[in-house]
């Protein structure tokens, strides 16, 4: 176990639908990110907040809207998905924002859209 | 050009026997290297960062770093089935920024018993 959960695990939803993702660290840590990593492709960088303040937003659709009301605690809010948008999606954290920082993963949440 | 690029595999290498796994990236001024571990099914897990050119032993894992070549490796010595996974490379501190990882597609090993 690695100090990062995530709720749900498993999530089916409708394009109309509207859910949220959570992610919780146990670590201590300062950074968090949201990651998407489908198939025969490399894991993406969505989101990444420091110290609660979004600093990156890898062009993603607004869609997809994260939330971080502390360093330990983040959403990713979800309405009007794609099918396209079915993935896993992975959040991280990092003890801080630097180029040497090693980031954990918690254990992802399987997100299909029908 | 892939930034992080590997050899999707498979990979296959019989039980003892050493499993050799590459990493090639495009960014000349990235600073921090790190592998994963990703079961099927599950979230990467972390196996080793390296910073510095050279060897880096831990266990049965030694990360090898050449910048100069822009290629890092991860040897794991006396495979095991349990190993038999995907192994993520992911390059940090480039030009895209301190703190974005670029990962590879990864390369898949099996060790055979």
């Amino acid at each position: 176990e690695t100090g990062v959960t995530q709720t749900p695990r498993h999530l089916v939803m409708g394009m109309t639908n509207k859910k949220s993702l959570k992610c919780e660290q146990h670590l201590g840590h300062n950074a968090m990110y949201w990651y998407k990593q489908s198939a025969k492709k490399p894991l993406e960088l969505m989101f990444v907040y420091n110290f609660k303040e979004q600093t990156e937003n890898n062009s993603v659709p607004s869609r997809f809207s994260p939330e971080c009301p502390n360093s330990s605690h983040l959403f990713l809010h979800l309405h009007t998905l794609q099918p396209e948008d079915s993935a896993l999606y992975l959040c991280a954290s990092s003890e801080k924002l630097a180029e040497y920082n090693e980031q954990f993963f918690g254990p992802g949440t399987r997100l299909t859209v029908l | 050009q892939k930034e992080v690029e590997q050899n999707s595999g498979p990979l296959s290498v019989p039980e003892g026997a050493i499993a050799s796994l590459n990493c090639t990236y495009s960014d000349r001024v990235s600073q921090s290297f790190f592998w994963y571990r990703q079961y099927s099914g599950k979230s990467p897990e972390l196996i080793m960062s390296i910073y510095s050119n050279g060897d880096k032993e831990d266990g049965r894992f030694t990360a090898q770093l050449n910048k100069a070549s822009q290629y890092v490796s991860l040897l794991i010595r006396d495979s095991q089935p349990s190993d038999s996974a995907t192994y993520l490379c992911a390059v940090n501190g480039g030009i895209t920024g301190t703190y974005k990882y670029i990962f590879g597609t990864g390369t898949r090993l099996k060790v055979l018993a």
